[in-house]
């Protein structure tokens, strides 16, 4: 059965710190990949969505950056954190090519305090 | 724009009482749909999901939607509240498997003892 695992679960960083959330999938090939992220208070918003290896698509101009770097390995990162980014940071995954009626699966999520 | 609505933010039920949360799309082409539920500081967890082989659809937990084309709707509903059903809960929409899946602002629903 496929799987997908997140880490860490919490994180409290200082402002100007770097950032690396990884986000990996067991049991299956070729997945479409995509990091949320929910800010206190506010619904899904979708940062970035990977449909093979280095490949990236922005959905919102930030502080951010993913990569994509083996096949079932998402990362998000950051050069330096502002205080704004904090929020509870969700990965998720979709198989490629099998039709709308699937839905996403999502991993247990990453709260990160900046301080 | 295809979109998709949960009206109220927040809803409030007594344990026990029927829980009705409310789900639009905005499309002229009835898309797939999906209820996600999240708990306090965890992912979201697939409730149920339509795909037209039936307008009623049965989830875990005792919940359940129908799917209503001509009021363009999707709500969920769950005969009694049970406390543990205190989460928020996510509407969601995909229109083709080339499109991402668009979700709602989310319900917070609380259960009164």
């Amino acid at each position: 059965s496929q799987t997908i695992h997140q880490w860490p679960a919490t994180l409290v960083q200082p402002v100007g710190s770097p950032l690396s959330l990884e986000c990996t999938v067991e049991g299956t090939s070729n997945p479409n990949l995509y990091w949320y992220r929910q800010a206190a208070g506010r619904g899904l918003q979708l940062l970035f969505y990977s449909v093979g290896i280095g490949q990236i698509s922005s959905e919102v101009p930030q502080n951010l950056s993913a990569s994509r770097p083996q096949d079932r390995q998402f990362i998000l990162s950051s050069k330096k954190l502002l205080l704004s980014d904090s929020g509870f940071y969700l990965c998720a995954w979709s198989p490629r090519g099998t039709g709308a009626t699937y839905g996403y699966t999502f991993g247990s999520g990453t709260r990160l305090t900046v301080v | 724009a295809q979109s998709v609505t949960q009206l109220g933010s927040h809803v409030s039920v007594s344990e026990g009482a029927l829980v009705l949360l409310r789900c639009n799309y905005s499309s002229s082409v009835p898309p797939y749909l999906f209820w996600y539920v999240q708990y306090p500081n965890q992912g979201l967890q697939l409730l149920l999901k339509y795909t037209s082989a039936a307008t009623l659809v049965k989830g875990i937990n005792g919940f359940e939607a129908e799917f209503k084309k001509s009021e363009t709707s999707f709500h969920l509903t769950k005969p009694s509240a049970h406390m543990s059903d205190a989460a928020e809960y996510f509407c969601a929409v995909r229109y083709s498997s080339a499109s991402k899946i668009i979700f709602g602002s989310g319900t917070r629903l609380s259960i009164r003892p």
